[in-house]
């Protein structure tokens, strides 16, 4: 597709249920990145990856959240044992790369896919 | 540790007013700043970005922003409103290979 495509758009899940959302990413873009967003608020970071290599981790809440992308194109992000606080919009975002070290470019946001934990 | 502040949670403004969304920054080095656009239900738009040179720049829907070193901010605007920028708002600065957001404006437009 043309865009950043997300699945599932809404996922409902019982409190203690592992969940895995999927984002495929904008052909040919290097960067891929993950953000959480609370209603009213701005995307929170969570993970970033440059082709298959996981770059930076550090916006990941705790060791239940874990991400791959392992042939630098469809990323997923997991969840384990989910609890009512990762309830939340979860986004991804691809970018064509970085130059010298930033990435100065645009990021293509997908829709979303909105978790619901009960 | 960088952040992004925009003072204002909510603006209402008429259709046909100006329009000024407020966004200060905390950055060391030379920031790379945007502005993004989320319509409801829809993913984040860039709206517009500043590098370097002109301090003005120009984006998409009529919208242009400054950037003011000495005031660290990057503030939006726009002369006329339409209806149908009626959304919220995201400043955000790039700093190595990541982003950082703040916490949105979101903009009502009265008819």
């Amino acid at each position: 597709g043309a865009g950043v495509s997300q699945s599932p758009r809404y996922k409902v899940t019982k409190r203690g249920q592992d969940v895995a959302l999927r984002c495929d990413p904008i052909s040919g873009h290097v960067s891929l990145y993950w953000y959480r967003q609370a209603l009213g608020q701005g995307p929170e970071f969570l993970t970033y990856f440059n082709y298959e290599a996981q770059q930076d981790k550090s916006g990941l809440p705790n060791d239940r959240f874990s991400a791959e992308r392992p042939e630098g194109s469809i990323s997923t992000l997991t969840i384990q044992r989910t609890e009512q606080r990762d309830s939340a919009m979860y986004r991804c975002a691809s970018s064509p790369g970085t130059s010298g070290g930033v990435n100065t470019g645009e990021l293509f946001f997908g829709e979303g896919s909105r978790l619901t934990v009960l | 540790a960088q952040s992004v502040t925009q003072p204002d949670i909510h603006i209402t403004v008429s259709e046909g007013a100006s329009l000024e969304l407020r966004c200060n920054y905390s950055y060391g080095a030379t920031p790379y700043l945007f502005w993004y656009v989320q319509s409801p239900g829809q993913g984040l738009q860039l709206l517009l970005k500043y590098f370097s040179g002109d301090t003005l720049v120009q984006g998409i829907k009529g919208f242009e922003a400054e950037f003011k070193r000495s005031q660290s901010s990057f503030n939006l605007r726009k002369p006329s409103v339409h209806w149908s920028d009626a959304a919220e708002y995201f400043c955000a600065v790039s700093y190595g290979q990541n982003f950082v957001f703040g916490p949105g404006t979101r903009l009502s437009v009265l008819p």
